[in-house]
């Protein structure tokens, strides 16, 4: 089955800088990538997402690359502000995992201000 | 407002005991999903439905049981066979038709289970 693993599993930013969060997965049959943002005692919230056709994508201060090559992929957050502390998943659909996702392990991304 | 719900938001179980977990959704999304979450971990799935009456064993189903009787139902049992139920359980639900074989899962607020 599919395995993701993420790094780092902690990271520590002051306001402003940038934060990049990594991913690699092993199915290269792998077609969806999710990032969640999770907060203390909530459920995840999807943030972006990118299919496996696509190399990159941009929401705001938020992007998601792609390397279907190596199988990893990214998230990047700019600008970063203490709102965006949170824990921070990513996750991949196998190719043969109709709808079920596999997590990496979450990253706990602290904004300073 | 469409979205998933999960109750109750604390549950505490004594050991030997089964507890349910509940999970509603009003998205009308065919599959629905069990992971479970522990400190420092990703989320584990437990069990997950495609269809109305029926569900597939997840990675970590041991202990667990579920059912699927109405489309926007996925309840949860912890049996007392699971032997370290303390943790973090969280549903989700996705839409699985329109041709798009995998789309965004919503996860509802989640459900803290301690045995006590």
């Amino acid at each position: 089955g599919e395995n993701v693993e993420q790094h780092p599993s902690t990271l520590s930013v002051q306001e402003g800088d940038s934060a990049v969060i990594k991913c690699t997965y092993s199915d290269s049959a792998s077609n969806y990538f999710p990032w969640y943002k999770q907060e203390l005692g909530k459920g995840p919230q999807l943030i972006i997402d990118i299919r496996s056709n696509v190399g990159e994508k941009k929401d705001q201060r938020i992007a998601v690359t792609l390397n279907k090559t190596a199988k990893h992929f990214s998230l990047h957050i700019t600008e970063t502000q203490p709102e965006d502390s949170a824990v921070y998943f990513c996750a991949a659909i196998g190719g043969t995992s109709y709808g079920k996702l596999t997590f990496g392990q979450g990253t706990i991304l602290t904004v300073h201000p | 407002d469409g979205g998933i719900t999960q109750s109750p938001k604390y549950l505490f179980r004594k050991e030997g005991q089964n507890v349910t977990l509940s999970c509603e959704q009003n998205l009308n999304h065919d599959a629905m999903y069990w992971y479970r979450q522990d400190p420092g971990q990703g989320l584990r799935l437990i069990y997950y439905s495609q269809i109305v009456n029926d569900f597939q064993k997840g990675d970590i189903a041991e202990g667990y049981s579920v059912s699927r009787e109405k489309k926007e139902s996925f309840p949860l049992t912890v049996t007392s066979a699971q032997k370290n139920p303390t943790a973090f359980y969280l549903c989700a639900s996705s839409p699985l038709a329109g041709g798009v074989k995998n789309t965004e899962a919503f996860f509802g607020q989640g459900t803290r289970l301690t045995v006590v």
